[in-house]
Order: structure tokens, then C-alpha cells, then sequence
């Protein structure tokens, strides 16, 4: 069983939808990223949380410590917002305790116009 | 561009043959992390640096592979003798410390198809 699960893990919605993707861990943990990666590889870290929610433009990111949980929303989606949604964890417990990053499979999302 | 930067973008090479790529992160970042990301899944740790010491290397990193760092800016990642099962995007990233402000900022990739 992998440490950082995804679902779902392809979406399709239409122009205007509100977007849920979820994350769960099976680690303790320091952080949470959450990623988006777009066709020919290029990363871009969007959130990093510990605790709480965070807001940045349409895209919204709450933690649930405690269930071990991580939702990334996106509200009135856009065709641009089409790209691989990634789940990452920063580990607080051996293997990944210094920093690196434990990654999800990602979401791929398709937002049709 | 002040991002982090990965040469060459893609590599195509045979079976057997060694292969180096070069990560230059963004200037002032003192860690510089190495994952590899096959078709379909999330991307894997291989490795990572602060400044110019080597802290971490994943199981995944067999004898075959070598990173280095020499003078805590630039790295370079070197498969040799590599097997098709190499084939796969390597991804670099970099971060500074301390703590709280340690988002990672990827660089492009290198895809590598391994004949």
C-alpha cells in the first residue's frame, strides 16, 4: 500500500465546476505539498500546509491532521486548470525525515470548455 | 530565468552506455533534491544535498548511479552502464531552508529513453 493515496485518480468536469481532489497518508508528517504538474513535466509547487486551510486565488487546500487527510478544491474551474494534481508529504518519521518528498500518483485532471 | 534549470531536456542512449545530467537551481538555494518519475507515477526521492554535502540517497539509487554536488551549486546526477529500466523523467529540485519556507521548485526534467 502506498504511503500517499489519491483519489480519484482521473476527473473529467465541465467549465465552471467546483473540484475536489483528495489526499491520504498512512505517515506522520511535517508538512503537505500540493502540486501541479503539466504535459511535458514542469512542477509547480502550489500549496505547503501543516495544519489549517490555505487559500490562493480559486484553488483552496485544507489538512486534516488528525484523519490524515488533504483536500485540494478548485472553484469555477477553467480549461487551464487541466494539468496532474500531486499529492506530496514531507515524513516526520525514518525514510523522508530530512526533507524529501513522498509523492502521491497525482490526479489528472481534464476540464472540458 | 532565474528558475531551476536541467540540461540536457531529453537524452536518448543505448543500453550499456553511461549517461550524466546537470541541475543548476536557483542561486542562493541550499538544497538540491534528485527524484526520478516513471509514466503514470508520481515522482520517487533519489537523493538529496544541502549545500554541497550529500544527507540522503532512496534504496532506488543503486551502485550504478552518482550525484555530486561540488561546490554546493550545481549538481549532476550519472547513471552508468544503464538499463532500460532507467528510462524515466529525472526531475531536480531546490529549496532553502529554513524550515518554513522549504517549498521546492522544480526544474523541467530530463526524460531518458534508455535503446
Amino acid at each position: 500500500k502506498n504511503e500517499v493515496e489519491q483519489s480519484p485518480q482521473n476527473l473529467t468536469a465541465q467549465e465552471g465546476e467546483f473540484i475536489t481532489i483528495n489526499c491520504s497518508y498512512s505517515v506522520g508528517i511535517s508538512a503537505l505539498h500540493w502540486l501541479q504538474q503539466h504535459p511535458g513535466g514542469g512542477i509547480v509547487s502550489l500549496f505547503m500546509l501543516s495544519s489549517g486551510k490555505k487559500k490562493h486565488g480559486r484553488l483552496i487546500a485544507t489538512i486534516n491532521i488528525q484523519e490524515k487527510h488533504s483536500s485540494l478544491h478548485i472553484t469555477a474551474s477553467h480549461p487551464r486548470d487541466s494539468a496532474v494534481y500531486i499529492c506530496a508529504v514531507r515524513s516526520s518519521e525514518g525514510v523522508g525525515s530530512q526533507g524529501n518528498l513522498i509523492f502521491g500518483k497525482g490526479t489528472k485532471l481534464s476540464v472540458k470548455p | 530565468d532565474t528558475g531551476v534549470s536541467q540540461d540536457p531536456r531529453h537524452k536518448i542512449t543505448k543500453r550499456g552506455q553511461n549517461v550524466t545530467f546537470r541541475c543548476d537551481p536557483i542561486s542562493e538555494h541550499n538544497r538540491l533534491y534528485w527524484y526520478r518519475q516513471t509514466l503514470g507515477q508520481g515522482p520517487e526521492f533519489l537523493t538529496y544535498f544541502q549545500n554541497e554535502a550529500q544527507l540522503e540517497k532512496s534504496r532506488l539509487l543503486s551502485d550504478r548511479f552518482s550525484a555530486e554536488r561540488p561546490k554546493g551549486s550545481f549538481s549532476t546526477l550519472e547513471i552508468q552502464r544503464t538499463e532500460q529500466g532507467d528510462s524515466a523523467m529525472y526531475l531536480c529540485a531546490s529549496s532553502l531552508l529554513p524550515e518554513g519556507t522549504d517549498t521546492q521548485y522544480f526544474g523541467p526534467g530530463t526524460r531518458l529513453t534508455v535503446l
